[in-house]
């Protein structure tokens, strides 16, 4: 079961270049979230989705954008990326974190900007 | 905006013996999860507390909600290698937001 998978796994940019994360999930969940993962830092929320064609604001949104076209699908874009912005993504998806509680991650994605 | 707070950031302690990770919530929580990471991977879905004084186990992981549902601990009994990793509470307060705490480091001595 692939359940959630992020593409790519690895990437290196440098400043100012721009590129795209992809997160699918095969689990027909309504929710999905981005998160990002610094030393010491714990996770914090970039944006999240409560369903197809929606999308949110987190606690550290500046400096990315998302989309959430098919509902299976959530982006997580960089337009111009800095080296403030190096670190591990994580993606998520849930059918009902309020009933449930159970988000379910992905493998994370490292990004370096150098 | 809410924020937890976790205590220790980092514990080490030795195989066979007890531990307590603490998680406070700067606001009355909705919800309350935990979860488990393992170095370099994704995390791992441990349980959620939702009523006040609610206590629940996963294997020889206890944890409670306090009855005001500002306070959680988790509680490892006779801890093994396999328990090493980053334990993280989350919250959420019913606006779809769900957020994290900044983590405990746990090691485990042979």
């Amino acid at each position: 079961n692939a359940g959630v998978t992020q593409t790519p796994k690895f990437r290196v940019l440098k400043t100012g270049q721009s590129m795209t994360l992809l997160c699918a999930q095969d689990m027909n969940h309504e929710y999905m979230y981005w998160y990002r993962q610094d030393p010491g830092m714990g996770l914090r929320l970039i944006h999240y989705s409560v369903g197809e064609g929606t999308t949110a604001k987190g606690e550290v949104p500046d400096g990315y954008n998302v989309s959430r076209l098919k509902k299976q699908n959530f982006l997580l874009g960089l337009e111009s990326a800095a080296p403030s912005q190096t670190s591990v993504y994580f993606c998520a998806s849930s059918y009902r974190p309020e009933v449930t509680g159970e988000l379910f991650f992905g493998e994370g994605s490292r990004l370096t900007v150098l | 905006s809410q924020e937890l707070e976790q205590s220790p950031q980092s514990l080490i302690v030795q195989e066979g013996k007890n531990l307590t990770i603490n998680c406070t919530s700067s606001k009355t929580l909705y919800g309350l999860y935990w979860y488990k990471q393992k170095y370099g991977e994704g995390l791992i879905f441990l349980m959620m507390l939702q009523k006040g004084g609610e206590e629940k186990s996963h294997e020889k992981i206890t944890a409670k909600l306090d009855e005001k549902k500002q306070q959680s601990s988790l509680h490892i009994t006779a801890s093994q290698p396999s328990h090493a990793g980053i334990y993280l509470c989350g919250a959420t307060n019913r606006d779809d937001k769900i957020i994290f705490g900044k983590g405990t480091r746990l090691h485990i001595l042979p």
